[in-house]
């Protein structure tokens, strides 16, 4: 069984400039995540999507960060425009049922984001 | 709110045994632990739910008090494959239609040297 597909695996901005990430999770599961990693810390998440639809997103920050999940399969976070505090690693997870008290999240390799 | 895991770093030599702790100060519903190598994803480890058994396999295992909120990991033997950061994540206690999500610690390191 593949595992969670992301892209780029490494991505160097300057400050202001725009960055997109792209997350395939594995077939067939329904709930994908979004979690930031910041260097010494554990991930924190961003989003939350249920098929196609946003179950959480309270940590997000709207002003500069969007995430969509067309078709309920494939993600893309957005970030635009970047600052250097949005340095770090952006995991992407799925899982195959809505409950995480009975589904294992599955993360995939990440991508990490270096804002100059 | 983040839970806490102590210790934030451990060293071992391959054999023995390690004792990590997650603590929360809010009412859990249940404790998730990972494990994560270097430049690597995280892995899961396993999920203890309030009012669950304890779990493990092989030489890893976890315990959930819910009257305390804190969940240990033991790792028993250690092996050097066992080297990596444990992340706990917990879930807090909702209300009715609100969502399930994790909050993860700031991680342990684990050393385990030959």
């Amino acid at each position: 069984e593949a595992g969670v597909a992301q892209s780029p695996r490494y991505k160097i901005i300057e400050k202001r400039q725009s960055v997109a990430f792209w997350c395939n999770p594995i077939s067939g599961h329904a709930t994908l995540y979004w979690y930031q990693q910041i260097l010494g810390q554990g991930p924190k998440l961003l989003i939350q999507f249920q098929n196609n639809g946003v179950v959480d997103d309270s940590q997000l920050p709207k002003d500069r960060f969007s995430a969509e999940r067309l078709k309920g399969v494939d993600s893309t976070l957005k970030i635009q425009p970047a600052k250097l505090e949005d340095s770090a690693v952006y995991l992407c997870a799925s899982s195959g049922g809505t409950s995480i008290r009975t589904d294992t999240q599955y993360f995939g390799p990440g991508t990490r984001l270096t804002v100059l | 709110q983040q839970p806490v895991q102590s210790p934030q770093a451990v060293i071992l030599r391959e054999g023995e045994d390690a004792v990590i702790n997650c603590s929360s100060s809010k009412a859990l519903y249940s404790v998730h632990w990972y494990r994560q190598k270097h430049g690597e994803a995280p892995v899961f480890l396993m999920i203890l739910l309030k009012g669950g058994e304890q779990k493990g396999h092989e030489k890893i295992s976890a315990s959930f008090n819910e009257k305390k909120q804190q969940s240990s990991l033991y790792l028993t033997a250690s092996q050097l494959s066992y080297s990596g950061t444990y992340f706990c994540g917990t879930e807090r206690l909702v209300r009715r239609g609100g969502s399930e999500k994790l909050v993860f610690g700031k991680g342990t390191k684990l050393t385990v040297n030959p």
